[in-house]
C-alpha cells in the first residue's frame, strides 16, 4: 500500500519569513495529494490539494509543487502569519489504494510574532 | 451548517468495556472514514465505507468493528478496548472517493482506555 513521509516534524519560523514542509511517497501510481491544516482541538481542514495531472498550484499565500518523477511534493507558505500556526498534514490516494487515504506524520508549524 | 458530528468528545473507560463512539454527517455524502490520530504517526485509517453496508479495512482495523446501516451513520465499535487504543479519533465524510472530493472532519473523541 501507499507510504507518505512528511518532513520536518517541527517548524519554527519568524512572522513573514516563508515555510515549506515536503512529502514523499511510495506508491506510483497514487495521483491525488491534499495538504490539511489542524488547528488546536480541531479536526484538520483541506487547505489545498494538487492532481498528477499539474505540477503546481497556488492559492493566495500557499501553493504546493508536485514531482511525479521523484515522487515527493511540498507546501509552500509565503507571508507566514501568527494565525498560520498549526500541524498540517500531506496525504496521498488514489492508485493502488482505491478508497483509502494515506497521511503523512504530520508537521508543527509555529509563527513568532 | 453542513457538518461532522462525533460523539462523546471525551471518554475515559476501563479495559474491556464495549464502547461506541457515534458519527453522523449532514451532507448526504456517500463516503465516510474513521481515523485515529497518535503523535509523531499522523493520522491513520481505521475503516471506510464507500456506501450503505459497504465497508473496507483500513491501515489499522484490527480491534474496531464499523457498520454502515444509514448514509448519514458510520458508528465506530470497540469491542474489548485495549489501553494500546487510547488516542483521538476522527470521523470524516466526502461526497465520493477522496481523490475527487474534499473530505470534511469531525472535531474528534478523546478517548483514555484505563
Amino acid at each position: 500500500g501507499e507510504n507518505v513521509e512528511q518532513h520536518p516534524s517541527t517548524l519554527s519560523v519568524q512572522e513573514g519569513d516563508s515555510a515549506v514542509i515536503k512529502c514523499t511517497y511510495s506508491d506510483s501510481a497514487s495521483n491525488y495529494f491534499p495538504w490539511y491544516k489542524q488547528e488546536l482541538g480541531k479536526g484538520p481542514q483541506l487547505i489545498i490539494d494538487i492532481r498528477s495531472n499539474v505540477g503546481e498550484k497556488k492559492d493566495q499565500r500557499i501553493a504546493v509543487t508536485l514531482n511525479k518523477t521523484a515522487k515527493h511534493f511540498s507546501l509552500h507558505i509565503t507571508e507566514t502569519q501568527p494565525e498560520d500556526s498549526a500541524v498540517y498534514f500531506c496525504a496521498g490516494a488514489g492508485g493502488t489504494s482505491y478508497g483509502k487515504l494515506t497521511f503523512g506524520q504530520g508537521t508543527i508549524l509555529t509563527v513568532h510574532p | 451548517e453542513a457538518q461532522v458530528t462525533q460523539n462523546p468528545r471525551y471518554l475515559i473507560t476501563v479495559t474491556g468495556k464495549k464502547l461506541t463512539v457515534t458519527c453522523s454527517q449532514n451532507m448526504n455524502h456517500e463516503y465516510m472514514s474513521w481515523y485515529r490520530q497518535d503523535p509523531g504517526l499522523g493520522l491513520r485509517q481505521i475503516y471506510y465505507s464507500m456506501n450503505v453496508e459497504v465497508t473496507d479495512k483500513g491501515d489499522v482495523p484490527e480491534g474496531y468493528k464499523v457498520s454502515r446501516k444509514e448514509k448519514r451513520n458510520f458508528p465506530l465499535i470497540l469491542e474489548s478496548p485495549s489501553p494500546n487504543q487510547t488516542s483521538l479519533y476522527f470521523c470524516a465524510s466526502s461526497l465520493g472517493g477522496w481523490e475527487k472530493n474534499i473530505q470534511y472532519f469531525g472535531a474528534g473523541t478523546r478517548l483514555s482506555v484505563l
